[in-house]
């Protein structure tokens, strides 16, 4: 069975300052990454996925297949950063297994 | 706005009744799924489709839930005989059937069983 793992459901930094959100995933085969964001009030949404190797609003990840990890960091982070964001992963192509999500406030 | 649209967006009920939840995906996408999401937890798999087949079930979905989408397109959710521990909100999401992991989420509806 395949699971993810977001150990800080709460992460807190200065605008401007560098961030990482980790997760961490467990599966026996080779699975896709993917980060879904949430802001206030709006719906849950992609930011990016492993294969497609992009950076999105300055956002970037790595598969870390020796250590089972996919971790999202941003060199400065922007106020408009704060959010929810949730790693999923997926064995084959069709349902996602989320994190529990960590929640990125950005102070100014 | 042409997303994935849920209705209704908010139900109180009482425990033991039934309640129904309606989604609406993307035009063109074929695949439709459903998660659950309780307080301070990711969404979890409840069950999706590939146009009108119902292709995966999690264990989470007990035999009080059902899901059906008759034509492959809207579909519903229902809860027969409702309990407390049902109350979260249900999200719905609908892709293409292009294996991109790319899933498109409505604004949810969520239930309170009282």
């Amino acid at each position: 069975a395949q699971r993810v793992t977001q150990p800080e459901k709460l992460l807190s930094v200065f605008k401007g300052a560098p961030v990482e959100l980790k997760c961490n995933y467990s599966y026996s085969g080779s699975p896709e990454l993917f980060w879904y964001v949430q802001y206030s009030r709006q719906r849950l949404q992609l930011l990016l996925r492993h294969i497609s190797r992009e950076s999105i609003k300055g956002f970037t990840a790595d598969l870390n297949k020796g250590e089972t990890s996919f971790h999202l960091k941003k060199p400065f982070a922007q106020e408009e950063d704060s959010a929810m964001y949730y790693c999923a992963l997926t064995p084959s192509g069709s349902r996602l297994t989320f994190g529990e999500g960590t929640q990125l406030t950005v102070n100014p | 706005d042409t997303g994935v649209s849920q209705d209704p967006r908010h139900k109180i009920t009482k425990r033991g009744q039934n309640v129904t939840f309606r989604c609406d995906p993307i035009s063109e996408h074929n695949r439709l799924y459903w998660y659950r999401q309780t307080l301070g937890q990711g969404p979890e798999f409840l069950t999706y489709f590939q146009n009108e087949a119902q292709l995966e079930k999690s264990r989470l979905l007990s035999d009080r839930f059902s899901a059906e989408r008759p034509k492959g397109s809207f579909s519903t959710l229902e809860i027969q005989r409702t309990e407390q521990g049902d109350s979260a909100m249900y999200l719905c999401a609908s892709s293409k059937n292009s294996n991109t992991g790319e899933l498109f989420f409505g604004e949810g509806s969520r239930l309170t069983v009282l």
